[in-house]
This record gives structure tokens, C-alpha cells and sequence, in this order.
């Protein structure tokens, strides 16, 4: 059963153009939405936790600038600028605090500059 | 800044052997410590965690936590060729949201 729904899985993006990335979740029970992102090194590291709708939040990493928006109760958006170095993102979900701890991931965006 | 390390950085076990793989981590108020896997082009995927100092099985697999060593571990008995992946321990000082996660030990189980 696919908890989360990413798009798009793969884009190549220009030096010095964003990009838009979406996650849904299918299963209101994990409501906890969050972005990771995983280098080119298999390194994974956490950017974003956003629960509610209407909370965003912005970060600046080495090779990228972020910026995630939680949309609606089901919908998580990622825009990806300044990117330096290919990467991969990925939208997690989880119940945390209700009894199941686990951090169920989506299928990953994978980024490369071109 | 929790730091999270892992050793080894590669192994490769005979099928059927124990796999064994370490975490170390750096802040003492963790309080969710956890194991996921990585198959070559696939997501991670959450194997087993833990809580409290101790032992805990799950099929094939059994994780140790030693808070006061600041260390836990991943054991896996048994191992076959689809074991083969990279594993990533992963600690929290709160469950579920904002884990902290280990370079990664990459496992190669050979038939």
C-alpha cells in the first residue's frame, strides 16, 4: 500500500532555474509530513517537519536553497533553488506519538544539473 | 548537533552468516534509535527500532541499545543475498520526526 505519492521522480534542472516538487499523502493517519534529502554520497539529512496547512518554512543548505509549504491536510510542496549538486528528495510521513514511530518515505525526486 | 557515525563502512558476509553492523551517536537525550534499509535505487524503509535500553528481536533480525555507551546495534542472523543493501541507523531526540541518520553501512551478502 503506496502511503505517499511523489512527483515528479526524476528532473533535470538548468543551473539557475528551480524546480516545483509534490508529495500527497494517501493515508490521513500519518499526518506528519517531512522533506529529506539524500546527496550524492547517500548522506540523508532532514529539512522540513510541517503539520499543519498553511505553515512553511525556508533553509539554505550547501548546493541548494529550500523552501517547503504544508498546502492542505494532504498535499506537501517542495521548490528547490540555487542547486549546485545533483540530489535526491524525499517526502516521509509518520504517526509519531501514536504508537507507530516509523518514517515511511516516498519514492524520491531525483535532481541532477544540467 | 547529534552526530551519528557508523562502522563499518562496508562489509561483505557469506549467506548464512551473522550480519553485524554498530551506530555511535552524541547526544545523550536521544530517545529513538533506528534502523532502515536501502535497496540500489529504492527508497530506505524502516526495519526495526527501539526505545529502551535492551534487546529486541524481530525474525531475523535483533536490535541493542546501550544508552550509557551512547551505541546500538543491528544484528542480523541468518543472512541471504536480498539482505544486500545499505543500512542506515538513524536517532531522534523525540520519536518519529527530525531523524538524524548515519552515513550508512553498505551490506553485500554473498550465495
Amino acid at each position: 500500500v503506496t502511503l505517499l505519492e511523489q512527483n515528479p521522480r526524476w528532473r533535470l534542472v538548468p543551473r539557475g532555474q528551480a524546480v516545483n516538487l509534490r508529495c500527497i499523502l494517501k493515508n490521513s493517519q500519518y499526518p506528519w509530513m517531512s522533506w529529506y534529502q539524500q546527496d550524492l554520497q547517500k548522506q540523508l539529512q532532514w529539512l522540513f517537519t510541517l503539520r499543519s496547512p498553511g505553515d512553511k518554512e525556508v533553509k539554505s543548505l550547501p548546493g541548494a536553497d529550500y523552501l517547503a509549504t504544508r498546502v492542505t491536510d494532504t498535499e506537501l510542496r517542495l521548490q528547490v533553488a540555487n542547486m549546485s549538486q545533483g540530489r535526491t528528495l524525499y517526502c516521509t510521513c509518520s504517526a509519531a506519538g501514536q504508537g507507530d514511530e516509523r518514517l515511511f518515505f516516498g519514492h524520491g525526486t531525483k535532481l541532477s544539473v544540467l | 548537533q547529534q552526530k551519528v557515525q557508523q562502522s563499518p563502512e562496508s562489509l561483505i558476509v557469506p549467506e548464512g552468516a551473522m550480519t553485524s553492523l554498530n551506530c555511535t551517536f552524541s547526544d545523550s537525550a536521544s530517545q529513538y534509535f533506528a534502523w532502515y534499509r536501502q535497496h540500489s535505487g529504492k527508497a530506505p524503509k524502516a526495519l526495526m527500532s527501539i526505545f529502551s535500553n535492551g534487546e529486541k528481536e524481530e525474525g531475523r533480525f535483533t536490535i541493542h541499545l546501550n544508552k550509557a555507551s551512547l551505541h546500538f546495534s543491528l544484528h542480523i542472523r541468518d543472512s541471504q543475498p536480498s539482505d544486500s543493501a545499505l543500512y542506515l541507523c538513524a536517532v531522534s531526540i523525540s520519536a518519529g520526526n527530525k531523524l538524524t541518520f548515519g552515513i550508512g553501512t553498505r551490506v553485500l551478502v554473498r550465495p
